[in-house]
């Protein structure tokens, strides 16, 4: 069974970058597809974007493009995400997740999920 | 404002039905894509409770269902137990924005 426990809180100013990461159990990382979502005070859940970490390959929303990178490190089986140019409305809880089909397959949903990392960012 | 429309809140006594709704357009829900249905206990990470329309995944209450019809989609909570108090959001693919979106989400509340 898949585990994903994700890094601690942080605390970011505007303008800062911030990079969260996600270890996985009871698989191999590359036997996976990561994907990033995050959920703002009060809101929805929006997708980041996800990756493949066999081949380096990611999807980005456009929303994030330019501001966000998804990185692996397969020797410790552990997904990264960083956002960079953060802004207060990147104020979240960022969670890592998986999904069963293939990266981009359009039938995916998101199963299962860490505990999720909260970002604040405030000056 | 989401994607997906749901109404922010419901409510039932113990034992009764509740339904919630998620409206999307003819660029997700009504292009015939999955809706996939999640449950977000307070302070922690969302769990999927339905799956591909209408289908349960295993340990989820049979007290759980779902269904898809045009451009929106429901779930449907019958016999509600204190336990089901909880968030719930809906999940689909949009072709307009290349991207998976989901609902603002739904609160249900246990009279």
């Amino acid at each position: 069974q898949v585990q994903l426990v994700q890094s601690g809180a942080e605390v970011k100013k505007p303008g800062a970058s911030v990079k969260v990461s996600c270890k996985v159990s009871g698989y191999s990382l590359t036997e996976l597809y990561i994907h990033w979502v995050r959920q703002a005070p009060g809101r929805g859940p929006e997708w980041m974007g996800g990756h493949d970490p066999e081949d380096g390959k990611a999807i980005y929303s456009q929303r994030f493009q330019g501001r966000v990178t998804m990185t692996e490190d397969t020797s410790t089986d552990t997904a990264f995400m960083e956002l960079t140019s953060l802004k207060s409305d990147d104020t979240a809880v960022y969670f890592c997740t998986t999904t069963v089909g293939q990266l981009a397959d359009i039938r995916n949903w998101f199963d299962p999920w860490g505990q999720g990392t909260p970002v604040t960012v405030s000056s | 404002q989401s994607v997906l429309t749901q109404p922010p809140s419901v409510s039932g006594a113990p034992g009764q039905r509740v339904i919630i709704s998620c409206t999307g357009s003819s660029s997700n829900i009504g292009a015939g894509y999955d809706v996939h249905w999640y449950q977000q206990l307070p302070g922690a990470a969302p769990k999927f409770v339905i799956y591909a329309n209408n289908n349960r995944p295993s340990g989820v209450s049979d007290r759980f269902s779902g269904s898809k019809s045009g451009t929106s989609a429901s779930l449907a909570i019958s016999g509600l137990q204190a336990e089901d108090e909880a968030d719930y959001y809906c999940q689909a693919y949009d072709s307009g924005l290349s991207a998976w979106v989901f609902g603002g989400g739904t609160k249900v509340t246990v009279l």
